[in-house]
């Protein structure tokens, strides 16, 4: 099955600067790749997503990157804000939301 | 997007005794998903439940103690039977609308 690694677990920036988040993935054949931010007791949320027809998508502050060949993609968070602080989720499945599995995580601090 | 509840949002039980969570859907969906989230840990897929048919279960997750139902489109429970302190954790439900997963709001159990 998918297997999703996701690195560092933990990362602090300043406020103002980038923050870059990686993951790979092991099934070739996945082809969509959400980005969940999860805030102190929340629910995870979906800030963005790709899928494997395009190796880049930006939404404001965020980008994903997505690298087939090399079976991985990264979360890029420009400007970061302290409201970014959150534990970060990235995940990979087949045919969109079939069994969907999810890296360990990456707990970002922003600090002012 | 779409509405997600759960019941119970918390509760505290004994060793022993079993939960049913319940998960409400504002509109009709296909696939219905239950996620554990132990502490400071990712989410884990316990089972995909369709309308109409049983639930499919991941690898270390076996229907007697994850029973699922899913009545209709909008509803599905998760009882986590013969609860042990290691079942201590989050529960959500998520759906699958438009190709993308939203998460309910979790159920935190805490068995003593």
């Amino acid at each position: 099955g998918e297997n999703v690694e996701q690195h560092p677990s933990t990362l602090s920036v300043q406020e103002g600067d980038s923050a870059v988040i990686k993951c790979t993935y092991s099934d070739s054949a996945s082809n969509y790749f959400p980005w969940y931010k999860q805030e102190l007791g929340k629910r995870p949320q979906l800030i963005i997503d790709i899928r494997s027809n395009v190796g880049e998508k930006k939404d404001q502050r965020i980008a994903v990157t997505l690298n087939k060949t090399a079976k991985h993609f990264s979360l890029h968070i420009t400007e970061t804000q302290p409201e970014d602080s959150a534990v970060y989720f990235c995940a990979a499945s087949l045919n969109n939301n079939n069994d969907m599995r999810f890296g360990a995580g990456t707990r970002l601090t922003v600090k002012p | 997007s779409a509405v997600i509840s759960q019941k119970p949002s918390r509760d505290i039980c004994q060793r022993g005794t079993s939960l049913t969570i319940q998960c409400q859907v504002d509109s009709q969906v296909t696939m219905m998903f239950w996620y554990r989230q132990q502490p400071g840990q990712s989410l884990t897929l316990i089972a995909t439940a369709n309308q109409g048919s049983e639930a499919t279960y991941e690898s270390g997750f076996v229907i007697d103690k994850f029973p699922i139902s899913r009545p209709n489109l909008t509803f599905s429970t998760l009882t986590v039977s013969n609860m042990s302190p290691e079942d201590s954790s989050i529960y959500l439900c998520s759906v699958a609308i438009y190709n993308e997963q939203f998460f309910g709001p979790g159920t935190r159990l805490t068995v003593l």
